[in-house]
């Protein structure tokens, strides 16, 4: 596709529900980082892929939070038993994630699932 | 931990005034530096970076940062705003030795008034 997309855009729950929110990174990029952004707390790393390694997961906030990579390209972040602090837009990026120069590449962000926890 | 500050919240400004949004981070390794903004109802976009080289980096739409090591820092500037740079605008890091994934500042919410 031409850019990020993240499914749904918005999401409303109640409190203690489970929610999957999904992520379609650029074709052929092979990095996928998830944040969010939240009023309190910025904009926060949460967990981040690439290619066929261990996923960095040194940001999720907690047990209730995990992700999978299906066949490196789409992702899902699962957030299990959701408290009302979980309210937030999650954000999504790729980026192409060449060997050895990971951390100087462009980061593209989709447009974000805004996340209440009622 | 790495940590990246924004010390303006709101900026309020006049078109064709002159801009300047500070960014400092904590890190004293090699740094890479970016400066993403976010206009309403849009995604974070890319305004500008600096990896390595000439420390002045010029972006889109007229906007330069200038990397200056010593002071930690790596200021956005536009000479002259426009009524359409009214944004949010964050300053990230990202580092080899600090992980691939992106530190951002709080965000400096600009507003430019006609």
């Amino acid at each position: 596709g031409a850019g990020v997309s993240q499914s749904p855009s918005n999401k409303v729950t109640e409190k203690g529900k489970d929610v999957e929110l999904r992520c379609d990174p650029i074709s052929g990029h092979t990095a996928l980082y998830w944040y969010r952004q939240s009023l309190g707390q910025g904009l926060e790393f949460l967990i981040y892929f690439q290619g066929n390694s261990a996923p960095d997961k040194s940001g999720l906030p907690s047990d209730r939070f995990s992700a999978e990579r299906t066949g490196g390209s789409v992702s899902t972040l699962t957030i299990q038993r959701t408290q009302q602090e979980d309210s937030a837009v999650y954000l999504c990026a790729s980026s192409l994630g060449l060997a050895g120069v990971l951390n100087t590449d462009t980061q593209y962000f989709g447009p974000g699932t805004r996340l209440t926890v009622l | 931990a790495q940590s990246v500050s924004q010390h303006n919240h709101h900026v309020i400004l006049s078109e064709a005034a002159s801009l300047e949004l500070g960014c400092n981070y904590s890190y004293g390794g090699t740094v890479n530096l970016f400066w993403y903004v976010q206009y309403p109802g849009q995604h974070l976009q890319l305004l500008l970076k600096y990896f390595s080289g000439d420390p002045l980096v010029k972006g889109i739409k007229g906007f330069e940062a200038e990397f200056i090591k010593s002071k930690f820092s790596f200021n956005l500037r536009k000479p002259s705003v426009q009524w359409s740079d009214t944004a949010e605008y964050f300053c990230a890091v990202s580092g080899p030795n600090a992980g691939n994934m992106l530190t951002f500042g709080g965000g400096t919410r600009l507003m430019v008034k006609p």
